[in-house]
C-alpha cells in the first residue's frame, strides 16, 4: 500500500547515544516533515524539508538534525540524545509547496522513543 | 505565527450520541485550510475532515461535520451517533496553503465514547 514508512517503530537509548530515525514515502510527494508528539502539546515541528535538497528547522530544531537523501527518504539524526527527547515521532509528507496542501499530509506510524 | 488551541483535553459521549470538539485559532492569513485528525489507540493519524477558509459551506463527512466560524476563528468537530470506534485523541491543524505547508497542531482532545 502507498504511504509513509517509519523505522523502528519502537527504540530505547541511554542518554548520549546517537540514532537515526529513518522515512520514507512513495507517494512522489515534493514536502516531508518530522513532528514530535508530547503529552498535553499535541504535534510540534522539527524540522520539514519543502523539496528535495532543501530542509528547514521547525519550532523545536534544538538537538536534531535531518536529510534529505533523495525524494523519498528523510532521515532525522539525533547526535546525542538526552532524556527530554524521549517522546513519539512521526514523519509525514505532502504534496508540496507548489500544491494547494488540500490533501493534508499522510503520516507514518510513528517511533516511540525512550532515552533513559 | 499561527496557534491552534484546544480548549477540552478530555470529553466523554455515551455511544450513539452527538459529540461537538472545540478548536480556534489565531492568524492574519485569510486563505487558509483547516483539519481535524484521528489518532486511534494504534497511533496512526487519521485525517477525518478539512474545510478550506474561503469556502462558507460547512464539510461534512457522514458522520462527521464541521462549524466553521471564519470571523470567530473557530472550527469545531461534531460527532454525531457516536461509536465505540470514535474513541480516540483528536487533534486540529492548520494550514496556510501555496507555502511550505507546515501545519500546526493543537494539543488535543481525548474522547471516550461509552457503551
Amino acid at each position: 500500500n502507498a504511504g509513509v514508512t517509519q523505522t523502528p517503530k519502537f527504540q530505547v537509548l541511554k542518554t548520549g547515544q546517537s540514532m537515526t530515525l529513518q522515512c520514507a514515502q512513495d507517494m512522489n510527494h515534493n514536502s516531508m516533515y518530522w513532528y514530535r508528539q508530547d503529552p498535553g502539546m499535541g504535534l510540534r515541528l522539527i524540522y520539514y524539508s519543502a523539496s528535495e535538497g532543501t530542509t528547514d528547522k521547525g519550532e523545536v530544531p534544538n538537538g536534531y538534525n535531518v536529510s534529505r537523501l533523495n525524494k523519498r527518504e528523510f532521515s532525522l539524526r539525533l547526535e546525542s540524545a538526552a532524556p527530554s527527547q524521549t517522546s513519539v515521532y512521526f514523519c509525514a509528507s505532502s504534496e508540496g509547496p507548489r500544491g494547494q496542501g488540500i490533501d493534508g499530509y499522510t503520516f507514518g506510524s510513528g517511533t516511540r522513543l525512550t532515552v533513559v | 505565527a499561527q496557534t491552534v488551541t484546544q480548549s477540552q483535553p478530555e470529553m466523554s459521549v455515551q455511544e450513539a450520541e452527538t459529540v461537538t470538539l472545540s478548536c480556534t485559532y489565531d492568524t492574519s492569513e485569510s486563505n487558509y485550510y483547516l483539519f481535524w485528525y484521528k489518532q486511534p489507540p494504534s497511533r496512526q493519524m487519521i485525517l477525518v475532515i478539512r474545510q478550506e477558509a474561503y469556502k462558507q459551506q460547512n464539510a461534512t463527512e457522514n458522520r462527521f461535520s464541521v462549524n466553521f466560524q471564519k470571523a470567530a476563528k473557530s472550527f469545531s468537530l461534531k460527532i454525531s451517533d457516536s461509536q465505540l470506534g470514535d474513541t480516540a485523541m483528536y487533534f486540529c491543524a492548520f494550514m496556510k496553503p501555496y507555502n511550505n505547508n507546515d501545519m500546526r497542531f493543537g494539543a488535543g482532545t481525548r474522547l471516550t465514547v461509552k457503551p
